[in-house]
Formats: C-alpha cells, structure tokens, sequence
C-alpha cells in the first residue's frame, strides 16, 4: 500500500486532455513539494514536474502540476500517443522521514 | 551531461547481502546533492531505499532500515547499496538516483539493473 494514493488507470484519445490525481497527508503533500514521473514502457522514469508545478528543461508545456492541501494534480493537454506510460507522484514525508511515491497511474491512449 | 550506471550481481542468493554500485560521471559526488537508491519490483512501483550526502548523511526508507547500508567513494565519484538478508520479495530492478535536497526530487536515474533472488 503506497503512502501516497493515485488511480491505478486513466485513459482518453489523441488532442484530449487527462488529469490524474494524488492524495497526501499533512506529512507530505500538505507540508512539502510534489514531483511527478514518467515511466515509458522498459525505461527508467524521468523528472517531469518538479517543486509542484515546474517543469526541466525538455519538458513539453503540454504538462502541467498543481497542488491544494494534500493533493496534487498532474494536466497533460493534446495527448499524444507517446505519452501512454506510468506516472507517479512523489512527496518527502516529514513523519517517515522518507522519500515517497504513489502507486501510479498507467495512462492508456485510445 | 551527467550519468548514473549501476553495477552488480544480477543474482543473488536468499538470506545473502546485495550489494549494488553506481558510477556517476559528469559530476562530482563531493559537489553536493543527495545520491540514493530506488526500486521497482516486477510490474509493481516504484519504493524509495534511501539516499547519502558526500559528507556522510543518509536517509533511509524506515521500513528497509535495519537491512540497509549505503555508503560513498568520492575518491572514485561511486556511491554503493547494501541490502542484508534478502528474500524473493526484494527482486527488483534497482535504480540509483541524483536527488535535490530542496524538495527531494529525483533528477537523474540510472537506466536500472535486475537483481533476483533465488537458490
């Protein structure tokens, strides 16, 4: 059981645009910054947000982060086929002292 | 450009320790950041080990603590995991990873490596 909790799928057609959710706690996403994952099928993930809503350089704009209370929200917008991968979240967790992750959502384009 | 590679045993014995390097280029070790390790069990997610500065500090995950150690070479720019008593249920692949202090943040891997427990 992942400490921080994103649904397991999510999907929607080329142009759409997809949102996916994680939910926190005060020890994590409440207190501190929220970074997002993308996990292409066989590769290592990559930084696609970072500090809630920034993205690295080579990041499309087509992806975007928000964040409220202990949740955060990941935007992807005109969805492309090369986007279907996993995404996770993640957030230092003050009480555990610890990096952690959600579970992650695997993103299917129809 | 900096890089990670991880190196190892991709087979390791139950009860045994694994025991993982990685060799980072294109940085100094000893010019800050954090330096750590992540896994990802078959088909499941990903699961933060823990992560150390050059200067000696560590974090570790509270749940692998009592099995884990890692350490760091500036000397040859590596920094290594150690997991003790290990069983099926930690065959994963294994990731090193660079991490920002300010937000902890992940913004370098390593492609990852295999690493199976079995007799």
């Amino acid at each position: 059981q992942s400490v921080l909790t994103q649904p397991p799928s999510a999907s929607g057609t080329p142009g759409q645009r997809v949102t996916s959710s994680c939910s926190g706690s005060s020890s994590n996403i409440g207190t501190n910054t929220v970074s997002w994952y993308q996990q292409l099928p066989g590769t290592a993930p990559k930084l696609l947000i970072y500090s809630n809503n920034q993205r690295p350089s080579g990041v499309p704009d087509r992806f975007s982060g928000s964040k409220s209370g202990t949740s955060a929200s990941l935007a992807i917008s005109g969805l492309q086929s090369e986007d279907e991968a996993d995404y996770y979240c993640a957030a230092w967790d003050d009480s555990l002292n610890g990096l952690v992750f959600g579970g992650g959502t695997k993103l299917t384009v129809l | 450009q900096v890089q990670l590679q991880e190196s190892g045993p991709g087979l390791v014995k139950p009860s045994e320790t694994l025991s993982l390097t990685c060799t980072v280029s294109g940085y100094s070790i000893s010019s800050g950041y954090y330096w750590g390790w992540i896994r990802q069990p078959p088909g499941k997610g990903l699961e933060w080990i823990g992560n150390i500065h050059h200067s000696g500090t560590t974090y570790y995950n509270p749940s692998l603590k009592s099995r884990v150690s890692i350490s760091v070479d500036t000397s040859k720019n590596q920094f290594s995991l150690k997991l003790s008593s290990v069983t099926a249920a930690d065959t994963a692949v294994f990731y090193c990873a660079r991490q920002y202090s300010s937000g902890w943040y992940v913004n370098y891997w390593g492609q990852g490596t295999l690493v199976t427990v079995s007799s």
